[in-house]
C-alpha cells in the first residue's frame, strides 16, 4: 500500500514569491492534517481536513497559508507571498476516520520550503 | 509550559543498554498517546501506541499513567538502529508533538 506522499521535495524560492505544496494521503483515508517544523523547534499542527471540509485550521499563522482539498483527496497548501519565517519542513500526514480519539497518523516525508 | 514535554537529551549509550525516554503533558482532556521516531531528515513513524494497560512491542514498553500526565518508553538492549529522535505525541483533537529527545547508540 503506497505511503502519503508529497511534492516537492525541496522548494527554494525569494522571499514575495508563492509556492504551493501537495500533498497525497493513503488511499481510503479522509483525515488529513498538515503540519510544519521551523528549525528548532517541535512540530507544529496547521490544519485539518476531514474529507474535503476543514475541520479545524486553529495552527494556520496567518491569511497567507491557504489550504484546500477539493474532492477529498490530495490536498494543496499555498503561500502567498512567502516570507523568510515561512521556511520550514512542512508535513502532510492522514489517518483513517474512526469515532473519538486520535488515531494513529502517518506522515508524509515532507517538504522543505527556504524561503531567501 | 509547553504542552508535551520531554527529557532534553541527547542520551548517548553503548549497544545492548537499556534506555528509558520520559514525557510529561499538560491537557488533562488528551485522549490518545503515541511515540514516533524520526530519524535526520526523515518524517516521523509510528513507532507504537501507549495504553493505560501498559504495552509491548519486542524490545519497546510503553507505559501511560494519566495521574500524572505521564508516558514513557523504555528500550532494551538498544541497537544501533534504534538511533534516532524519538517523539511524545499527545492526541486531542489533533496531535500536538513533543521536543523529541535524540537517542545515539554507540558501538
Amino acid at each position: 500500500e503506497a505511503g502519503v506522499t508529497q511534492f516537492p521535495s525541496h522548494s527554494v524560492i525569494e522571499k514575495g514569491q508563492t509556492v504551493t505544496l501537495r500533498c497525497d494521503p493513503i488511499s481510503g483515508h479522509d483525515n488529513l492534517y498538515w503540519y510544519r517544523r521551523v528549525m528548532g523547534k517541535e512540530i507544529k499542527f496547521l490544519l485539518h481536513f476531514v474529507k474535503e471540509s476543514k475541520q479545524d485550521e486553529s495552527g494556520m499563522p496567518n491569511n497567507r497559508f491557504l489550504a484546500e482539498r477539493t474532492g477529498g483527496t490530495y490536498s494543496t497548501l499555498k503561500v502567498q507571498p512567502a516570507e523568510l519565517e515561512d521556511s520550514g519542513v512542512y508535513f502532510c500526514a492522514s489517518s483513517p476516520l474512526v469515532a473519538g480519539g486520535s488515531y494513529e497518523q502517518y506522515f508524509g516525508p515532507g517538504t522543505r520550503l527556504t524561503v531567501t | 509550559r509547553k504542552e508535551v514535554e520531554q527529557d532534553p537529551g541527547p542520551f548517548n549509550v553503548p549497544e545492548g543498554a537499556t534506555v528509558a525516554f520520559n514525557c510529561t503533558y499538560s491537557n488533562s482532556a488528551s485522549q490518545s498517546f503515541f511515540w514516533y521516531r524520526q530519524d535526520c531528515r526523515k518524517e516521523p513513524k509510528l513507532l507504537m501506541s501507549v495504553y493505560s494497560s501498559g504495552n509491548e512491542d519486542g524490545r519497546f514498553t510503553a507505559q501511560l499513567n494519566r495521574a500524572s500526565q505521564y508516558i514513557s518508553l523504555l528500550i532494551r538492549d538498544s541497537k544501533l538502529s534504534d538511533s534516532a529522535t524519538y517523539l511524545c505525541v499527545v492526541g486531542g483533537q489533533n496531535f500536538v508533538f513533543g521536543p523529541g529527545t535524540r537517542l545515539s547508540v554507540l558501538p
